[in-house]
């Protein structure tokens, strides 16, 4: 069964705009971590940022924040003010307490368009 | 500040062949985990080490996959008779971290292509 769904192949927004992207997760865990990494052309994969499964609050680094929905299993990244920089392939991922493995969505392609 | 180095960037090789790949991880980093990525997915967890040991490794591992991490430091992931299924981005990852909030940082990857 697919533990990470990611539902936008891709997805154009125009620069300044704010942006979500949907992820939801499948587990029966209690303790688990959500993740979104970022991954340019370049290749490399840059973390964003976490969301544990007991953190009350949502999660907010900078431009980025994850609106965390545990009843509906949902960890959207909410992305303020794009900019032109952000163009990149953007993936979620889950690690579950006493696996060692992340588990990720098959990712959204954002565009920003100047 | 230097991050997690993968070598080589790129490597072309024919059916049949055995390639190996390198991964520097950052250097006070004890954990270091090995994934394979193919077009339009997202990565799949390969094998994971604790210092030396390697600690898990993915089902989905063919006999053909070895990784080790002699001393803790450096790693290497070794493909043996290589096939066209291989071809895919080898993602080298490393944290210092321990639960399930740990953050990965990952290399550039080694793009491998089998002709």
């Amino acid at each position: 069964a697919q533990k990470i769904t990611q539902t936008q192949p891709g997805m154009f927004v125009q620069e300044k705009e704010a942006v979500t992207l949907d992820c939801t997760y499948d587990t029966s865990d209690q303790s688990y971590g959500l993740f979104w990494y970022k991954q340019p052309s370049s290749g490399e994969m840059i973390f964003l940022i976490y969301q544990g499964s007991y953190d009350e609050q949502n999660a907010t680094e900078g431009r980025y924040s994850l609106n965390f929905q545990k009843a509906r299993k949902s960890a959207n990244l909410v992305i303020s003010a794009s900019q032109l920089g952000d163009s990149a392939m953007y993936f979620c991922a889950m690690r579950e307490a006493f696996n060692y493995q992340l588990i990720w969505g098959a990712g959204t392609k954002l565009i920003i368009k100047p | 500040d230097t991050g997690v180095s993968q070598d080589p960037r790129h490597k072309i090789t024919k059916r049949g062949q055995n390639v190996t790949f390198r991964c520097d991880p950052i250097s006070e980093h004890n954990r270091l985990y090995w994934y394979r990525q193919t077009l339009g997915q997202g990565p799949e967890f390969l094998t994971y080490f604790q210092n030396e040991a390697q600690l898990e490794k993915s089902r989905l591992l063919s006999d053909r996959f070895s990784a080790e991490r002699p001393k803790g430091s450096f790693s290497t992931l070794e493909i043996q008779r290589t096939e066209q299924g291989d071809s895919a981005m080898y993602l080298c990852a490393s944290s210092s971290e321990g639960q399930y909030n740990e953050k990965l940082f990952f290399g550039s990857g080694t793009q491998l292509s089998v002709l």
